[in-house]
């Protein structure tokens, strides 16, 4: 079980706009500390998709989106394609474990 | 642009010892404003962070309690690279294995390409 919560699927339609939520504690998003998204398709690596809550790399569409508040974090993605389907995971620190920890991911179809 | 190369043996026998390599290019192990870390993938344990090091006037490392009695993460200046040991290990520890850059706010901005690791007899 993943300390940060997301939910395992989401979909929308070419052109639509999905949110993924990231759930968290007081020990983690809660204190303060940044969430990151990465976008992972099978066989590549995690690639960054939004740092420090809502941060683009240089690269990055604009359709892309992340927000934090209080102890959860959300990635939005507008204008959906269906080359953005693919598994998406958040990150943040975690006091109590001291370690960075992430979330259990979450599949977008694009219908 | 920075690239990360994973080298090691993609099978290892039950007690032994996991070792991997990260070879970088575009930075150094050496940086004073990164760290390296491995972070390892399976189905029933997810993205899981295993641990780092970096340097700032002297090496540092940090491990996941969860693997600290087993592991051994060390830079190699000489040939800009860095590597992880894990000792004792059992078919809990298969997973894909990921080297991976990361920076002050927490975030890993470029990876390995992976390594499928397998424990098995």
């Amino acid at each position: 079980q993943s300390v940060l919560t997301q939910p395992p699927s989401v979909s929308g339609a070419s052109g639509q706009r999905v949110t993924i939520s990231c759930t968290g504690s007081s020990s983690n998003i809660g204190a303060g500390f940044d969430v990151h998204w990465y976008q992972h398709l099978p066989g590549t690596a995690p690639k960054l998709l939004i740092y420090g809550n809502s941060n683009r790399p240089s690269g990055v569409p604009d359709r892309f989106s992340g927000s934090k508040s209080g102890t959860s974090a959300s990635l939005a993605i507008t204008g959906l394609q269906a080359e953005d389907e693919a598994d998406y995971y958040c990150q943040s620190y975690d006091i109590s474990l001291s370690a960075w920890v992430f979330g259990g991911g979450t599949k977008l179809t694009v219908l | 642009q920075v690239q990360l190369q994973q080298s090691g043996p993609g099978l290892v026998k039950p007690s032994q010892t996991l070792s991997l390599t990260c070879a970088i290019s575009g930075d150094s192990v050496s940086s004073d404003s990164a760290a390296w870390n491995w972070i390892r993938q399976s189905p029933s344990r997810g993205l899981e962070w295993l641990g780092r090091t970096y340097f700032r006037s002297r090496w540092y490392n940090d491990y996941a309690i969860y693997v600290k009695s087993r592991i051994t993460i060390s830079p190699d200046t000489s040939k800009n690279q860095f590597s992880l040991h894990l000792n004792s290990v059992t078919p809990e520890d298969s997973a894909v294995y990921y080297c991976a850059r990361g920076y002050a706010s927490g975030h890993f901005d470029y990876w390995g390409q992976g390594t499928l690791v397998t424990v098995s007899s």
